[in-house]
């Protein structure tokens, strides 16, 4: 059975300028979770979907981050305009519902110069 | 939201030898759920052991085995005939109970265990 797919698993950017994260997760897994992990720092949820509905999003950056999870599967985290604070690695992990086990992804490296 | 403290950054192991890695914890619930996780350098955290507060026993997985303290509020993990693949960042995590709702992970800071050969 596939893992948790994140892509790309490095990215560089230059603030101010946008990025995207994609995760593909577990097939029939129905909650899907973005955590960043600050360097020496142990991941925080950033948004949790249901489905396709985000039901916990309070940590995210509203201003300038964004998610979406199409047809409750697939889901994209973006950053725009990302800062050098965003400089972070960024994991996906999803889970059959709410009350079982999280399958985490490789996460995405991001490094804003 | 309930916070988990690792206050060990880095631990290091002879080969074959036992390990103790400590997490505590603070939470005003009685039911919840607490977790070990491995993360090496490919980044892909995995599950090590968990354990369900309700329980007293407490939880093994191989070599792997927690102290739980639920009074002290203390979540230990020992590993036991240590191997070189054991060297990663060890997390420390806890979850609320199915009944509160959510499914969110609260993390501590890591520890780095380094196993020397």
């Amino acid at each position: 059975e596939a893992g948790v797919v994140q892509s790309p698993r490095y990215k560089i950017i230059e603030k101010k300028q946008p990025v995207a994260f994609w995760c593909n997760p577990i097939s029939g897994h129905n909650t899907l979770y973005w955590y960043r992990q600050n360097l020496g720092q142990g991941p925080e949820l950033l948004i949790r979907y249901e489905n396709e509905e985000a039901v916990d999003d309070s940590q995210l950056p509203k201003d300038r981050f964004s998610a979406e999870r199409l047809k409750g599967v697939d889901s994209t985290l973006k950053i725009q305009p990302a800062e050098l604070g965003d400089s972070a690695v960024y994991l996906c992990a999803s889970s059959l519902d709410t009350r079982t086990e999280q399958y985490f992804g490789p996460g995405t490296r991001l490094t804003v110069t | 939201a309930q916070t988990v403290t690792q206050s060990q950054p880095e631990m290091s192991v002879q080969e074959a030898e036992t390990v103790t890695l400590s997490c505590t914890y603070d939470t005003s619930e009685s039911d919840y759920y607490l977790f070990w996780y491995k993360q090496p350098p490919s980044r892909q955290m995995i599950l090590v052991i968990r354990q369900e507060a309700y329980k007293q026993q407490n939880a093994t997985e191989n070599r792997f085995s927690v102290n739980f303290q639920k009074a002290a509020k203390s979540f230990s993990l020992k590993i036991s005939d240590s191997q070189l693949g054991d060297a990663a960042m060890y997390f420390c995590a806890y979850r609320s109970p199915e009944e509160a709702g959510a499914n969110n992970l609260f993390f501590g800071t890591g520890t780095r265990l380094t196993v020397i050969p």
